[in-house]
């Protein structure tokens, strides 16, 4: 079936460096749909990102991801970690861009540290 | 701006015990609303998904008879956790889309139920 695979539970860094949180997918559709969701604590997860377009670069809000099909990888990276974006993230696939279904990956905490 | 609200924050009911939790979308209309449920140390996971005027389908391991969802309208949904036990505690997650082309979910904060 399909899934999503999140390999980093905890990624701790210091503010300033790079960010790249890792997901991969399996899917069995031809076109599927990545989407980065950020999850602050006590709020709603919020979509950060979202890409259909092989080997399209994809930005929001300082983050950047691109969709590698023939990986099956939308890695979300950031240039420069703040201690605001100090969360919970989340991959999650999705068939045909239709969102009313989402697989989510175990998520990845992301504390960054001054 | 779309937002979505889910009722209650939290809530505790004793185990065989049934409660009922609420989503309301403000500012879009839900033509579709999914319910997932995050178990301790697991990700979300799909109930089921609710469109207005069409049957409710539910994810292989949840029934109509143990999640029953409503789904009046393009505002409101809600879903009871029916003899709740151990099980069953998590963080339940509503997720709204919109009409029109827009393919985004938008998510409530969820509703965390713990049973006793």
């Amino acid at each position: 079936g399909d899934s999503v695979t999140q390999t980093e539970g905890l990624v701790t860094l210091t503010e300033g460096l790079p960010v790249m949180l890792n997901c991969t997918y399996q899917t069995i559709y031809s076109n599927p749909f990545l989407f980065w969701y950020v999850h602050y604590l006590n709020e709603s997860p919020r979509l950060l990102l979202k890409s259909s377009t092989d080997n399209k670069r994809t930005e929001h809000q300082g983050f950047h991801a691109t969709l590698h099909k023939s990986s099956s990888s939308f890695h979300l990276q950031k240039s420069s970690a703040q201690l605001s974006d100090s969360a919970l993230y989340y991959c999650a696939l999705s068939d045909t861009g239709n969102t009313r279904k989402l697989i989510f990956g175990l998520g990845t905490t992301l504390q960054v540290q001054p | 701006g779309a937002l979505v609200y889910q009722y209650p924050r939290r809530t505790i009911c004793k185990s065989g015990t049934s409660m009922r939790m609420e989503c309301q979308a403000v500012g879009f209309q839900a033509t579709s609303v999914a319910w997932y449920r995050q178990s301790p140390q697991k990700t979300f996971e799909l109930i089921a998904l609710s469109t207005v005027n069409s049957a409710i389908k539910y994810e292989q391991n949840f029934t109509q008879e143990k999640f029953p969802i409503s789904h009046p309208n393009l505002s409101f949904s809600s879903m009871t956790v029916l003899n709740a036990y151990l099980e069953d505690r998590g963080l339940y997650l509503c997720g709204a889309r919109a009409t029109g082309g827009s393919y985004e979910q938008y998510f409530g904060p969820g509703t965390r139920l713990t049973v006793l």
